[in-house]
This record gives C-alpha cells, sequence and structure tokens, in this order.
C-alpha cells in the first residue's frame, strides 16, 4: 500500500513569507506526527495529533508554526513569517493508535528560506 | 545534557564485517526503543523496534536494550555497501497518550567499502 506521502518536497521562500507544508499518512493510521531535521540540532518532535485533536505541541519553536488536521486524515504545518533559521527538512509520520513505536516517516519537506 | 546521545561518526568499515552502532540515554521512562536507517535525501525507514530490555533479531540486524545501563545497541551482520546510510535510533516513553513522540538521537553515518 501507499506509505506516507509529503509536498511539495522542496520549498524555497523568502524570509518573512508564510508556508503551509502537507502530509497525507497511510491510510487507516489516526495518529500523526510532525518533526523537523536540521544539521545543528537533529531530528527533533513539533507536534501530534490522535485524529484531528493535538495532545501534544510541546516542540512547536515558536506562535509562528502551527498545524491542523481534517477529517483525520491530511494535516497541514503553517509557518507564518519564515525566518532563516526555519530553514530545515520537515518530516511527518503516521502510525496506528497506541503503537508509537512504529511510526512510518514520510520523505520530508526541504524548506529553504532566503 | 541530551536525553538521547549517539556518537555521529563517520564510521568506516569493510564489506563483510560486523558493525556496532550504539546509543545512551538518560529518561529511565523510555520503554520502547528504534533504529531508523536513512538513506540520503530520503526519509528515515524503520528498521526495528524492541519493548523494554532484551535482544531481537531480523536477518543481519541485531536489536540489543540493556535498561539498567541506559545503552542500546544495534549489531549488523556481514554488512553490505547497501547498509551504508545514517543510522538513527529514537525512544518513546510509552503508550499514554501525550508520551507518544519520538526522541533520537544524532545519528551515526555509516559507509561499507566494497
Amino acid at each position: 500500500g501507499a506509505g506516507v506521502s509529503q509536498s511539495p518536497s522542496n520549498k524555497v521562500t523568502e524570509k518573512g513569507k508564510d508556508v503551509e507544508l502537507r502530509c497525507d499518512p497511510i491510510s487507516g493510521h489516526t495518529a500523526l506526527y510532525w518533526y523537523r531535521q536540521s544539521l545543528g540540532q537533529g531530528l527533533e518532535f513539533l507536534i501530534y495529533f490522535q485524529g484531528n485533536s493535538a495532545p501534544d505541541k510541546s516542540g512547536l519553536p515558536s506562535d509562528r508554526f502551527s498545524a491542523e488536521r481534517t477529517g483525520g486524515s491530511v494535516s497541514t504545518l503553517t509557518i507564518q513569517r519564515t525566518q532563516q533559521e526555519d530553514s530545515a527538512v520537515y518530516l511527518c509520520a503516521s502510525s496506528l493508535t497506541g503503537q508509537p513505536a512504529t511510526q512510518y516517516f514520510g520523505p520530508g519537506t526541504r524548506l529553504l528560506v532566503l | 545534557q541530551k536525553e538521547v546521545e549517539q556518537d555521529p561518526g563517520p564510521l568506516s568499515v569493510p564489506e563483510g564485517a560486523i558493525v556496532s552502532l550504539n546509543c545512551t540515554y538518560s529518561n529511565s521512562a523510555f520503554q520502547y526503543f528504534m533504529w531508523y536507517r536513512q538513506y540520503s535525501r530520503k526519509g528515515p525507514e524503520l528498521l526495528m523496534y524492541t519493548y523494554s530490555s532484551g535482544n531481537k533479531e531480523d536477518g543481519r540486524f541485531t536489536a540489543q536494550v540493556d535498561k539498567s545501563s541506559k545503552y542500546i545497541s544495534l549489531f549488523i551482520r556481514d554488512s553490505q555497501p547497501s547498509d551504508s546510510a545514517t543510522y538513527l535510533c529514537a525512544m518513546s516513553a510509552s503508550r499514554i497518550q501525550g508520551a507518544q513522540k519520538l526522541v533520537f538521537g544524532q545519528g551515526t553515518r555509516l559507509t561499507i567499502n566494497p
């Protein structure tokens, strides 16, 4: 079956612009996660969705970052007023409920803020 | 101090060698221990996961967890050039809602030389 898909695969934007990143989880996976991978910080958790609600948003670095999930499926991560330090690979993962050990990752969106 | 420590390498070994990759951690609440493989410009791929202490074997790969020492290992037997990638350890506290996030090590870059 299809894995986790993310779009766009690459995004170049100017500082101060808003960007939207999309994640399509594996069909039937009710849990969805966003992570960020950068050279200096490694792979860091951002936010976790169970269905359409987000019980853990502890990793969002600032109020410029927000995420939503609709229909228990597709999720969008929005970064407002982008800064150069937002440049990173944004990864989405999904899993079945109560199985955090088996998170399956998408290919990521490479974001470059100029 | 990071919750999960992993030697970033790089590690370079000849084809056919046994490879040992390791992580240490400080959070005694971690119950699930995962190993991911990440090829360049791709998303992490789940290799194996272990619950609590013990060993788990899957083909050429063996994962070991020693909770008393807060130390986990991944062994690769008969290493192949196709095993060349970055290997990430990851850990999760429990299945309780809100503790689903994975905490990653920095990743070890491994090269298998033909």
